[in-house]
């Protein structure tokens, strides 16, 4: 069946380093991959997507990483800061399906 | 700003009430799309439109559910005879929609429904 699910529930790091948040996908049909941000209280924030096409690709003190042949996607966030307290979610879509499947997510806690 | 809007943004109401939500996606986004979110996990997927077109629905959603597009902009979520198991956060995205490739669905701030 299709799952994406993430490999530790809970992170925490010191502020000023960089945090690495990690995600399993099983289907190999997906062909796009989200991460959102969630903070308490609001809907998922948009942070940077990537195409199967791609392996790599890079915003501002984030890159996501893909890696198709184990089915992994990771997001690392460069300069962690207090603000990227929240909890982060992948999400996969697959080829000329229209909706995303969510994994649980994963909370990342900054440390001042 | 001009993200995706929801009202109300909390509801509580009775078991066996009916409840509505609206949903206000970004003004040049044709898709639009209702996902279920509880506590601890990851938003689960009801249905999605394209314009006013209703084209997919989640087993997730019973007959009791119902939601519309009808001018193909803003789109509301109704549940009817409502119960303990639909206390969730109801969350609405939108986004571009192509031929081609996906686009990133953009979410709102969610409604989110305690039944009593």
């Amino acid at each position: 069946g299709e799952s994406v699910g993430l490999h530790l529930p809970t992170l925490s790091v010191q502020e000023g380093d960089n945090s690495i948040i990690n995600c399993a996908y099983s289907n190999s049909a997906s062909d796009y991959f989200i991460w959102y941000k969630q903070e308490s209280g609001k809907g998922p924030q948009f942070i940077i997507d990537i195409r199967s096409n791609m392996d790599k690709r890079q915003g501002q003190r984030v890159t996501v990483l893909l890696n198709k042949t184990v089915k992994h996607l990771s997001l690392q966030i460069a300069a962690t800061q207090p603000g990227d307290s929240a909890v982060y979610f992948c999400a996969e879509n697959k080829s000329g399906a229209n909706n995303l499947f969510f994994g649980t997510g994963t909370r990342l806690t900054v440390i001042p | 700003d001009t993200g995706v809007s929801q009202d109300p943004r909390h509801k509580i109401t009775k078991r066996g009430q009916n409840v509505t939500f609206r949903c206000d996606p970004i003004s040049e986004h044709n898709r639009l799309y209702w996902y279920r979110q509880t506590l601890g996990q990851g938003p689960e997927f009801l249905t999605y439109f394209q314009n006013e077109a209703q084209l997919e629905k989640s087993r997730l959603l019973s007959d009791r559910f119902s939601a519309e597009r009808p001018k193909g902009s803003f789109s509301t979520l109704e549940i009817q005879r409502t119960e303990q198991g639909d206390s969730a956060m109801y969350l609405c995205a939108s986004s571009l929609g192509f031929r081609d490739g996906n686009q990133p669905q953009h979410f709102g701030d969610g409604t989110r429904l305690s039944i009593l």
